[in-house]
């Protein structure tokens, strides 16, 4: 079955430092991936999304994510992070033979910023 | 930019009763999805509905069901509502390709007295 693992259940980052979030998954085919970040008492929202090929993706405000197959993992980065990052960070992965129904999610990390 | 609406924001009730929430979206997509996230923000499919197809993840118990009148709605029904209920529940849309970004509502918070 597969299974995406976010090993960082919180992380706390200084405002202008650089942020990495990891994510591994297990899947047998090829992955679909996905990150989402969830602002406090609001639904979740698209950062960025891997489609086979170039493995790194760029997303919104400033972030951008590394697929490595033979690591089986999709890590998210951004260089400098602001006050407005502070949320939860979810990774995705979709299935392959029966997508519809729906992603499987991360437990997500927690990014708490201060100055 | 909201796209996908959810009704109510916060439900608070007691076991036993039975409760419905409302999700619409605006963008067109064939698919919508319902999900649970629980107190510690464990999210899991619940439902994925497309062109009358509706495909339940197994671990759902039975006293939910999915209600669509349009491909625009589908919404949420628990039958009789259990303490273990009490979680967020957020809708979401696609076109239902596997690697179409699916769009979430801002969630439906019931808490179960």
């Amino acid at each position: 079955a597969q299974s995406v693992t976010q090993p960082d259940a919180r992380v706390t980052v200084s405002e202008g430092a650089s942020l990495q979030l990891r994510c591994k998954y297990s899947y047998f085919g090829t992955p679909y991936l996905f990150w989402y970040v969830q602002y406090p008492r609001q639904g979740l929202q698209l950062l960025l999304k891997y489609y086979p090929g170039d493995p790194v993706v760029q997303g919104v405000n400033g972030f951008e994510a590394e697929f490595s197959k033979s690591n089986s993992s999709f890590h998210l980065r951004k260089a400098s992070v602001h006050w407005s990052d502070w949320a939860v960070y979810f990774c995705a992965v979709s299935m392959d033979d029966n997508y519809a129904q729906g992603l499987t999610f991360g437990l997500g990390t927690r990014v708490s910023v201060f100055p | 930019e909201t796209a996908v609406f959810q009704t109510p924001n916060y439900h608070v009730t007691q076991v036993g009763n039975e409760v419905s929430f409302n999700c619409k979206q605006t963008l067109g997509h064939d698919t919508m999805y319902w999900y649970k996230q629980d107190s510690k923000k464990l999210l899991k499919i619940m439902f994925s509905y497309n062109n009358k197809q509706l495909i339940v993840n197994e671990t759902v118990p039975r006293r939910f069901s999915p209600q669509s009148s349009d491909k625009a709605h589908l919404n949420l029904r628990i039958k009789s509502v259990e303490p273990e209920d009490s979680a967020v529940y957020l809708c979401a849309s696609s076109w239902g390709g596997r690697g179409d970004t699916q769009y979430f509502g801002p969630g439906t918070r019931l808490l179960v007295l």
